[in-house]
This record gives structure tokens, sequence and C-alpha cells, in this order.
């Protein structure tokens, strides 16, 4: 199976802070990645397919880059209601996988 | 609008075989694969198995291949999850979720609110 790490695992940021979140395959996917966020007691949400395509309704101040092994998403300032886990997941195999998670909270 | 709604979770004795439910509306259920992942309390997401549209193909996770088993009723809308031989590491929230429609299936679109299973 192919296993996805992401780094880090939480962070803590503040309102108005720009965050990254990396995501690592453990074997060559092209760009078949994508990034849901989680909130409490919720259903995940789709952020981003495709590595890089944000799904429709999703604010503009997300993006998702990268291709093969290396992905990362952004937020290019944070707002209250993003603090969540966030969860990439490769649609590269047959056996889909998701990375471990990882928590935004508020600093 | 796109629903799913899953049933059917419960405590169940370890051994125990337990059937989920994911009832879909809003959309043309016969055109979708249907995924189900998991989510101990507590932990991250787990992808279980996927069923593709017409039901002909089904994959599981390592973790559950050869205990649970997809189906689907495409004339009432409605994808099955049949759960044997249960372990206590198969406690969780279960989430139906459809193959996304603008990402040619690659991805999650909808998901539904989750059914928790208890086996204890």
């Amino acid at each position: 199976d192919i296993q996805m790490t992401q780094s880090p695992s939480s962070l803590s940021a503040s309102v108005g802070d720009k965050v990254t979140i990396t995501c690592r395959a453990s074997e060559t996917i092209g760009r078949f990645l994508n990034w849901y966020q989680q909130k409490p007691g919720k259903a995940p949400q789709l952020l981003i397919f495709g590595a890089s395509t944000l799904q429709r309704g999703v604010p503009s101040r997300f993006s998702g880059s990268g291709s093969e092994t290396d992905f990362t998403l952004s937020i290019s300032s944070l707002e209250p209601e993003d603090f969540a886990t966030y969860y990439c997941q490769q649609s590269y195999s047959d056996l889909r996988t998701f990375g471990q998670g990882t928590k935004v909270e508020i600093k | 609008q796109v629903q799913l709604v899953e049933s059917g979770g419960g405590v169940v004795q370890p051994g125990r075989s337990l059937r989920l439910s994911c009832v879909a509306s809003g959309f043309s259920f016969r055109s979708f694969a249907l995924h189900w992942v998991r989510q101990a309390p507590g932990k991250g997401l787990e992808w279980v198995g996927v069923i593709s549209y017409d039901g002909g193909n089904q994959k599981y996770a390592d973790a559950v291949k050869g205990r649970f088993t997809l189906s689907r009723d495409n004339s009432k809308d409605t994808v099955f999850l049949q759960m044997n031989s249960l372990r206590v590491e198969d406690t969780a929230v279960y989430y139906c979720a459809r193959a996304g429609e603008d990402c040619s299936s690659w991805c999650l679109d909808y998901w539904g609110q989750g059914t928790l299973v208890s086996v204890s």
C-alpha cells in the first residue's frame, strides 16, 4: 500500500498567519492527491483535488501544489473557521490511503 | 441537494456481524462509485473500501479484506457494508462518501454524517 505521511502532526497559529502543511507519498502518485478539512464532530469536506484544483465553494486562500511524492497545502491568511484537522489522500492506487492528519490549533 | 445518510451502527460483541446502510439522494446514484471511510475515536481517517457504480467491482483495505463486503441496490439508491467477524479495532465512525464528479471520481466530494460502530 502507498503510505502517506503528513507534517507537522499539529501546529499552532494565529488568525492572519500563513500556514503550510506537507504530505509525502511513499511512492510516486503523479498528481492524484486530495486534501480534506475536518472539524470536530463533523464529516470531512473536500478542499482540493488533483493536487491543486479547488473544490467548488472553497475560499481562494486555500491552495495546493506538488506532484509525484511531495505535496503542500497552504492557507494564505488563517480565518477563525480554518482551525480544523487537515488530511491528504492519494487516489493513484485502487487502495486509497490517507495521511495521519494535521491539526491546526489557535495560538 | 446531494445527501448521504448512514444507518445501522450500534454496539456489537467481538466476532459478531453488523450491516451498515447508506441511502443517497439528490443525484443519479447509479452513475457513481461509493466509498466507505472510518475513523476510530480520536484517530485519523482510514479508507475501508469502494464499490463501483454498477456493483460489479469492489476493492477493500487490507485490514477488512475477507471480513467486510460491499454491495448496492441501485433501485433503492442504497449501498451496504456487511461487516463480519468484527474486532475491537473495528470500533469507529463509518462514513460513506461519493466518488467525486468534478474530479472524475478521483476524490470524495460528498460525505454522510457517519454512523458509530462499537465492538465490545
